[in-house]
């Protein structure tokens, strides 16, 4: 089973600076890597597909990179609404399709 | 836009079985792959499975091997998960998603309490 490592556990930031989520797999998962954005009390929200493509209705100001092992969501300058918490999740050909333990976005 | 709409939340005793239904609407049930994924209370996101309808095609997280079951009625456009042996551990949401390169629908969730 593919192991996820999300860092940091909780990132403390204030409005309008930049996010920077780290998701680390324990072997190659190509870019065959999600993100998605849960808000307390609701479903999560698929953000990222293939590693690196915004979702439909995603802003642009949600950015991801990264394959193989390593990989990174940013948030170039946060909103009120984008204090959640954030979810990587691997999706090879080798189920189960694993998720990272999250990282929450707080308000600082 | 899909829809998907899920049954009422449940209470449950130890020991006993849950049955969660998920009504989808405005995709294509048949071929779309239909994954399950639990939250527990505070906790992060488990993934449990999936089905295609169309091929018959179930997979399951080891984790819940023998103990979960996902069907599909293609007339009524609507999956279901079935968990058996329920203990504490399984009180959690139960979302069912669609999945496109991406789980970008899910239902609402169905909350299941497993309480003596």
């Amino acid at each position: 089973e593919i192991v996820l490592t999300q860092s940091p556990a909780t990132l403390s930031l204030s409005p309008g600076e930049r996010a920077t989520l780290s998701c680390r797999a324990s072997q190659s998962v190509s870019t065959y890597l999600v993100w998605y954005q849960q808000i307390p009390g609701h479903p999560p929200r698929l953000v990222i597909y293939d590693a690196s493509k915004r979702a439909t209705g995603i802003p642009a100001r949600f950015s991801a990179s990264g394959s193989g092992t390593d990989f990174t969501l940013t948030i170039s300058s946060l909103e009120p609404e984008d204090f959640a918490v954030y979810y990587c999740q691997q999706r090879t050909n080798r189920p189960p399709w694993t998720f990272g333990q999250g990282t929450k976005v707080e308000i600082k | 836009q899909v829809q998907l709409v899920q049954s009422g939340a449940e209470v449950k005793k130890p020991g006993s079985s849950v049955k969660v239904s998920c009504k989808a609407s405005g995709g294509s049930f048949r071929s779309d792959v239909l994954t399950w994924v639990r939250q527990a209370p505070g906790q992060g996101l488990e993934w449990m499975g999936g089905i295609i309808p169309i091929f018959h095609k179930v997979n399951y997280a080891q984790k819940f091997q023998g103990r979960v079951t996902f069907s599909a009625d293609e007339s009524t456009s609507t999956a279901y998960m079935e968990l058996t042996g329920l203990t504490s551990e399984d009180t959690a949401v139960y979302y069912c998603t669609r999945d496109w390169g991406g789980s970008d629908y899910w239902g609402q969730g169905t909350l299941v309490t497993v309480s003596s």
